[in-house]
């Protein structure tokens, strides 16, 4: 059973607008954290944003912030005043177990290719 | 602080041959993970190491093999390539002693294509 589903291949939003990428996970572990990464053209893994699975508040970094809901099992990334600079593959990522135990093992979803238009 | 650097940047073997790529860990960062990246898709765990020895496998097939050495930077060996290797390969460095769980840290990669 796939754990992590990103169920839009592509998004495309004008520039300056909010857009929301959509993320579901399945887990039984009680403890495990979510991850949002940014991968432009370059190839590399850039971090954005990190949930935990005990956290009270959602997250937010900038204008980037997580929609949290643990009892339906989603995780989506709402962007903010969308930038140009914003086009690029976003991939949501999930850590089972503590990171004392579990280490670095992400799991990656098929990720979203994000277009932002001027 | 310098960033994960990977080596090299881009590759090409022909199917049956050996491949290294290597990594350097971000510094203060003690533990690396590689990751296969087929085109289109997401990122695939292949395993991660910490102290020198591998503490933790994905599905892939004793042909990938990796090493770590004493300044924690890490080579990912592959040996009898098929075409199905062609990827872009990851890594990532971490740090057990970081208090924060976003404390990933990703080099650019290694695009292997395999003919």
């Amino acid at each position: 059973a796939q754990k992590i589903t990103q169920t839009q291949p592509g998004m495309f939003v004008q520039e300056k607008e909010a857009v929301t990428l959509d993320c579901t996970y399945d887990t039984s572990d009680p403890s495990y954290g979510l991850f949002w990464y940014k991968q432009p053209s370059s190839g590399e893994m850039i971090f954005l944003i990190y949930q935990g699975s005990y956290d009270q508040q959602n997250a937010t970094e900038g204008r980037y912030s997580l929609n949290f809901q643990k009892a339906r099992k989603s995780a989506n990334l709402v962007i903010s005043a969308s930038q140009l600079g914003d086009s690029a593959m976003y991939f949501c990522a999930m850590r089972e177990g503590l990171r004392e135990t579990s280490g670095s093992r992400l799991t990656f979803g098929e990720g979203t290719q994000l277009t932002v238009n001027p | 602080e310098t960033g994960v650097t990977q080596s090299p940047t881009h590759l090409i073997k022909t199917r049956g041959q050996q491949v290294t790529l290597r990594c350097s860990s971000q510094s203060g960062h003690n533990t690396v993970s590689w990751y296969q990246q087929a085109l289109g898709q997401g990122p695939q765990f292949i395993f991660q190491y910490y102290r020198e020895e591998e503490n933790g496998r994905g599905n892939f097939p004793p042909r990938f093999s990796g090493l770590q050495f004493p300044n924690y930077s890490s080579e990912l060996n592959v040996n009898a390539l098929e075409l199905d290797d062609s990827a872009l390969y990851l890594c990532a460095s971490s740090s057990t002693w970081d208090r924060g769980d976003y404390g990933y840290t990703f080099g650019s990669g290694t695009r292997l294509t395999v003919v």
